[in-house]
Formats: C-alpha cells, structure tokens, sequence
C-alpha cells in the first residue's frame, strides 16, 4: 500500500544551522507530495505542496524537491530559528483517493 | 486563512458512555475527514466525507464510529460505546476538492475515556 517514512525524530539543532528531514514514499501511482507543520496545540498547516514530478516546493524558508526516481521528498533550510520549533509531516495523497497519508512526524527543537 | 473549528477542545468521558465530536469545516469545502492522534504519534486517517457519504474508512473506524453531516450544519464524529483506547486527540479536516487539494486542519479534540 501508499506509505511515508520519514527522518526518525526528535532532532535538536542551535539556531542558525541548517536542516534536512529526509521523506521516502511508496505509492504505485502519481503522487502529490506534501510537508506539514503542525505547532504545539494545533492542527497541521500547510507548509507547501508539490504536484509535479521534479518540481521543487518552499515556503518561509523551508524547500523539497519531489524525486521521482528516487522516490523521495526530503525538507531542508539552510539557516532555521527559534521559531522553527515543531512537528514537521511528510504527506502524499493520490490522485482519486480521498485521503492524505502522514509520515511519522519528525519533531523538531531549536535551541537559541 | 481558512478556519476549521472543532467543539469541543476537550472532553473527559467514563468508558462505555457516547460522545460526539463537532467539526465546522471551512464553508466552501466539500470533502471532509477524521484523524486520529495518540499523544506523541503520528497522524492516522480514520474516514472521509462527500456528498453525504463516507467514501473510506480506516481499520481504525471502528464498528461504534459514526460520521455525519445533517443539512449542512456541523460534521459529526461519533462514538458509541467509547472504549479507553479511544483516548486521543481527534483532527477535523476539510478540502475543497479530493485530498490532492490543501486539508485544513482544526486544532483538535482532545478526547479522554476513563
């Protein structure tokens, strides 16, 4: 079936560094590629969302690109802050299913 | 951006008894789902919702789950009996079109079964 893994948390970096959370997926059909963010006490938000092989996708910062032949879509920031801190999701829906697959979740702590 | 709303934010309940779960789901949006989050775990689809139907459901959405939408009004998440295993936050979410549209989430229901 569909499936997500992704970086095996929790990960703690110091302001300023940079991140990459690595996401794989299995799907025998066209993806669309998702990363949420999902804040202490909140619902997931979207961060971005790539519908297309070998695009890239961002927002504030944060970027993937959606490897079809490696079948990876793997989030990075060059330089993230305090801010940052939270639960990040990696996520595929296919086209005609009415439902987002989630990775495990990678959270993420920033230390000032 | 787009407000889902979720009543309640949390809910304690003695096991055996019912308990609904309303979700507001953003006005335009016509697809509507349920996850399911244990505390610390990922998130894990339970049902979704169009046109008056549940077009699928998860192993998890268990025989004495239930989803509805009478006229329009509020998305419902019930169960009936609850069990303590039952105990999560449970996530609202709607989409425009199917989910390869943007889910908006709600900021949950924490639900505890003692």
């Amino acid at each position: 079936g569909d499936s997500v893994t992704q970086t095996e948390g929790p990960v703690t970096l110091s302001e300023g560094t940079s991140l990459t959370v690595n996401c794989s997926y299995e799907t025998k059909q066209y993806p669309t590629l998702f990363w949420y963010v999902q804040y202490p006490g909140e619902g997931p938000q979207l961060l971005f969302k790539v519908p297309k092989a070998n695009e890239k996708g961002s927002n504030r910062g944060f970027e993937a690109t959606y490897n079809k032949e490696a079948t990876s879509f793997h989030l990075q920031k060059a330089s993230v802050q305090e801010s940052d801190s939270a639960v990040y999701y990696c996520a595929l829906s296919v086209y005609n299913q009415g439902k987002l697959i989630f990775g495990q979740g990678t959270k993420l702590s920033i230390k000032p | 951006g787009p407000k889902v709303l979720q009543i309640p934010s949390h809910q304690i309940i003695d096991m055996g008894q019912m308990v609904t779960l309303n979700c507001d789901p953003v006005s335009n949006h016509l697809y509507f789902y349920w996850y399911k989050q244990i505390l610390g775990q990922q998130m894990e689809f339970l049902v979704n919702f169009y046109n008056g139907k549940v077009m699928e459901k998860s192993k998890l959405f268990k025989d004495q789950f239930s989803v509805e939408r009478p006229d329009g009004s509020y998305f419902t998440l019930k169960i009936q009996p609850t069990a303590l295993e039952d105990s999560a936050v449970y996530f609202c979410a709607s989409s425009l079109v199917d989910s390869g549209n943007t889910l908006y989430f709600g900021e949950g229901s924490r639900l505890i079964v003692v």
